[in-house]
């Protein structure tokens, strides 16, 4: 069965640091990988997506994604942190075996120092 | 811009009190679906629709109700809340023949049963 782990539940930065989240999963072949993020109060944005292609892809508000199969690994980046960024990362993969559903990760709070 | 929309964004309800939370998109996507979010911990599917008239179960048992007698409203039920049905529930849909995977999020509905 699929399954997405977060190592870190909460992570905090200094606005300005660089910021790197971790996501490791467990699927049977090339999965489609997803960042979101949950600003508090608000549903899931997707901020960004991997189906094929380029291994590294951008995403919406400055943040990239690296797929590396080898280590079953699509970590989230950003250079360089805003304020406006604290919020909830998930990360999500699939799809499952009935080629519909997809697995969420349990999150990661980032909170951003000023 | 995502036009998803849930009611009401609060609740707070006595145990045995029948309750319907809504959802409705404009976007004319045909599957929806019901998460369940709870603190740190991963998103569970709960339910999801592939269109008018049809309902499915998802990954957690969930002792709520659904329907979907109309594209753009996918509702749910509760016959009789209890304290353990305290969660925030997000709606969610989703046009697969065009973006597989990504879904729209409305803000959820934050749930307490007392």
């Amino acid at each position: 069965a699929q399954s997405v782990t977060q190592p870190d539940i909460h992570i905090t930065v200094s606005e300005g640091a660089s910021l790197e989240l971790r996501c490791n999963y467990s699927y049977g072949a090339t999965p489609y990988l997803f960042w979101y993020v949950q600003s508090p109060g608000q549903g899931l944005q997707l901020l960004l997506k991997y189906f094929s292609g380029d291994t590294l892809v951008q995403g919406i508000k400055g943040f990239e994604a690296e797929f590396k199969r080898s280590q079953s690994s699509f970590n989230l980046r950003k250079p360089s942190v805003h304020w406006s960024d604290a919020a909830e990362y998930f990360c999500a993969v699939g799809p499952d075996n009935y080629g519909q559903n997809f697995v969420f990760g349990p999150g990661t709070r980032l909170s951003v120092l000023p | 811009e995502a036009d998803i929309y849930q009611t009401p964004r609060y609740l707070v309800i006595g145990t045995g009190k029948k309750i319907t939370l809504e959802c409705s998109q404009t976007m004319g996507h045909d599957k929806m679906y019901w998460y369940q979010q709870d603190p740190g911990m991963e998103l569970h599917l709960i339910h999801y629709s592939y269109g008018v008239n049809s309902t499915e179960k998802g990954d957690l048992s969930s002792e709520s109700t659904v329907s979907r007698i109309r594209t753009e409203h996918f509702p749910l039920t509760l016959e009789s809340a209890r304290p353990s049905h305290t969660s925030q529930y997000l709606c969610a849909s989703s046009d697969p023949t065009r973006l597989l995977g990504v879904l729209f999020f409305g803000p959820g509905t934050r749930l307490t049963v007392l």
